[in-house]
């Protein structure tokens, strides 16, 4: 199984801040990489596809780069409702793998 | 405007066999473009990829989970539906279904998940 690692695993942050988010594939996945936003008690919701195309209705601060092995997800001005955990996930290859997922507070 | 909604028991005796359902709304299941998933979410914990079925290619299963996992779907009702025998406690989680979209994994729209709790 490919597997995914993120950094950090929670990061505090203040509205209006820039924030990174790395994803670390164990192996090439080329750009097969897509960026999740869970809130509590609700539903993933996609971000960001392709490494980098941003999801219909996904609001423009956010924005992916990377390929190969290395990924990032940038919030480019943290508003209150980007407070979330986010996830990566690789959809190169089976089994679908996802990240641990990194607490934004 | 693609919406998914999970159905099923929130509460499974240990050993018994838990099923669950996905009613696809805005769209058809029958559209070759789809992978039609579940993702499980115990509490606390991380996403886990279950598997997938798609109208011509048939089922992938997660090989890391054990096989005790059926998905299926019924045209007819534009549903899919999963199936896990002899469940335990570790199977207690949040059960999604979701859409991977133009033949990839890219899970664009999900349902809003449904607990299920295995106990006696």
């Amino acid at each position: 199984d490919i597997q995914m690692t993120q950094s950090p695993s929670s990061l505090s942050a203040s509205v209006g801040d820039r924030v990174t988010i790395t994803c670390r594939a164990s192996q090439g996945i080329g750009t097969w990489l897509a960026w999740y936003q869970q809130k509590p008690e609700k539903a993933p919701k996609s971000l960001i596809y392709t490494a980098s195309n941003l999801q219909s209705g996904v609001p423009s601060r956010f924005s992916g780069s990377g390929s190969g092995t290395d990924f990032t997800l940038t919030i480019s001005s943290l508003q209150p409702e980007d407070f979330a955990t986010y996830y990566c996930q690789q959809y190169k290859t089976y089994p679908i793998t996802f990240g641990q997922g990194t607490r934004l507070e | 405007q693609v919406q998914l909604q999970e159905s099923g028991p929130g509460l499974v005796k240990p050993s018994q066999t838990l099923s669950l359902t996905c009613t696809v709304s805005g769209g058809s299941i029958n559209s070759g473009s789809y992978y039609w998933t579940w993702i499980r979410q115990p509490a606390g914990k991380g996403l886990e990829w279950i598997g997938r079925i798609h109208t011509s290619e048939g089922t992938t299963y997660n090989p890391s989970l054990t096989s005790r996992f059926t998905i299926s779907m019924d045209t007819s009702k534009n549903q899919f539906s999963l199936n896990l025998n002899s469940v335990t406690a570790a199977d207690t989680a949040i059960y999604y279904c979701a859409r991977g979209r133009d033949g990839t994994s890219f899970l664009d729209y999900w349902g809003q998940g449904t607990l299920v709790t295995v106990s006696s």
